[in-house]
């Protein structure tokens, strides 16, 4: 069970490029999320999805897109990459049913995206 | 107004010692779970206790407890017996049970340092 799993680990893009930061889950959890954290800050949610299909927009999405084709895979987008896009990525996974909400967040280990 | 607040940016202890960290939250959905993470260094975001709005008792793990008091919006984490290896940014996070999305509330974190 490897849990979340996030490549690449490190990143360095010019301004301009873009690239997609892969996340995949074997737990079969519905909720699907994208956060950065910027250094010394807190997590911001770019973006969400609750199932196969279904993607929302959480805090900060600009610049960004996310799709959501199976359970597993929540992969994000980074379209024409801006220096302020430099921080740290966090893919996190739950399970949600109903009124319930006792099932934490798992995260993976993050990429780290410096644009420079 | 902000859903999860952490008013300690920074906090010390001495190794062996307890600490209090704090965490107050607003929501007004009746059903909801209160989370929190510790992020060491390395990066990692690592779950360690769950309280439920319903909860009649004070959630434990370990050395960690979860000071709940519900009339208040509060729920401070306590470390007992501090270690040097508890030494990390601490995130305090909301899950509200019935509001669309389902999203995740993190606050801004405290630094705790342990001292040996």
């Amino acid at each position: 069970n490897a849990g979340v799993t996030q490549t690449p680990k490190f990143r360095i893009l010019k301004i301009g490029q873009s690239m997609t930061l892969q996340c995949a889950q074997d737990m079969n959890h519905n909720y699907m999320y994208w956060y950065r954290q910027d250094p010394g800050m807190g997590l911001k949610l770019i973006y969400y999805s609750v199932g196969a299909g279904i993607t929302d927009k959480g805090e900060v999405p600009n610049g960004y897109n996310v799709s959501r084709s199976t359970t597993e895979d929540f992969p994000l987008r980074l379209e024409l990459a801006a220096p302020s896009q430099t921080s740290v990525y966090f893919c996190a996974s739950s399970y949600f049913l109903g009124g319930q909400n006792n099932s934490p967040l798992h995260f993976g280990n993050g990429t780290r995206l410096t644009v420079t | 107004a902000q859903k999860i607040t952490q008013t300690q940016p920074g906090m010390f202890v001495q190794e062996k010692e307890a600490v209090t960290l704090d965490c107050t939250y607003d929501t007004s959905d009746p059903s909801y779970g209160l989370f929190w993470y510790k992020q060491p260094s390395s990066g990692e975001m690592i779950f360690l206790i769950y309280q439920g709005s319903y909860d009649q008792q004070n959630a434990t793990e370990g050395r960690y407890s979860l000071n709940f008091q519900k009339a208040r919006k509060s729920a401070n984490l306590v470390i007992s017996a501090s270690q040097l290896g508890d030494s990390a940014m601490y995130f305090c996070a909301m899950r509200e049970g019935y509001q669309a999305g389902n999203q995740f509330y993190f606050g801004t974190g405290t630094s705790l340092t342990v001292i040996p």
